[in-house]
């Protein structure tokens, strides 16, 4: 099946920076969301994206629907320790199933 | 507390023996997914379900059976046709059939086979 490409795929970084990551497909879609999954549990929603050109945040979460539908972008700002963990990103087109990207892993340094 | 709720956290299967996985939610929402992740991988799709007594195979169906006889379950069966069994199994479930808006996950279960 279709995946999406994710990068970087793995970043590590100091407590306190920001994190910037995306995602990008060779098909557009219609909503892209964002989920975080810590290890041995399921992935937790973060911020779903229905429009073009939409920015939406969830607290230090920053997240925006590309304008041309193939790219999301997620940025966390001032990151701390338990934004520790994978981040995932999946696309939907109506009538078809999700896609999901192969995650970017996420460590921060104290 | 609305959620999906997975069973068992832990599973153990000897070769060549049936496992069934749970998942129940109730969160109302008509259609429900079974995934399996492997380490460093994404995750795909191995059933889907968008509707009661109905199902269709995903990606990755081979080596496994699902039932849908009520809107609230969706289990996994992993039967001993599945060559490499051991994995992280995740199910989740949405509100609308599969053109649904979000999708969200159970806790997961982690499979091995001893």
């Amino acid at each position: 099946g279709q995946q999406l490409n994710q990068s970087p795929q793995s970043m590590f970084i100091q407590e306190g920076e920001d994190v910037s990551m995306n995602c990008t497909s060779s098909s557009i879609f219609n909503t892209w969301l964002w989920y975080k999954q810590d290890p041995g549990e399921g992935p937790v929603l973060l911020i779903a994206l229905y429009k073009a050109g939409e920015l939406t945040s969830n607290g230090r979460l920053t997240a925006q629907f590309g304008i041309t539908r193939k790219d999301s972008f997620l940025n966390i700002s001032a990151s701390i320790p338990s934004d520790v963990g994978i981040y995932f990103c999946a696309g939907l087109n109506y009538g078809q199933n999700f896609v999901f990207g192969p995650g970017t892993r996420l460590s921060v340094l104290p | 507390d609305g959620g999906i709720t997975q069973s068992p956290k832990y599973l153990f299967r000897k070769e060549g023996q049936n496992v069934t996985l749970s998942c129940e939610q109730n969160l109302n929402h008509d259609a429900m997914y079974w995934y399996r992740q492997d380490p460093g991988q994404g995750l795909r799709l191995i059933y889907y379900s968008q509707i009661v007594n109905d199902f269709q195979k995903g990606d990755i169906a081979e080596g496994y059976s699902v039932s849908r006889e009520k809107k609230e379950s969706f289990p996994l069966t992993v039967t001993s046709a599945q060559k490499n069994p051991t994995a992280f199994y995740l199910c989740a479930s949405s509100g609308r059939r599969v053109s649904t808006d979000t999708q969200y996950f159970g806790p997961g279960t982690r499979l091995t086979v001893l």
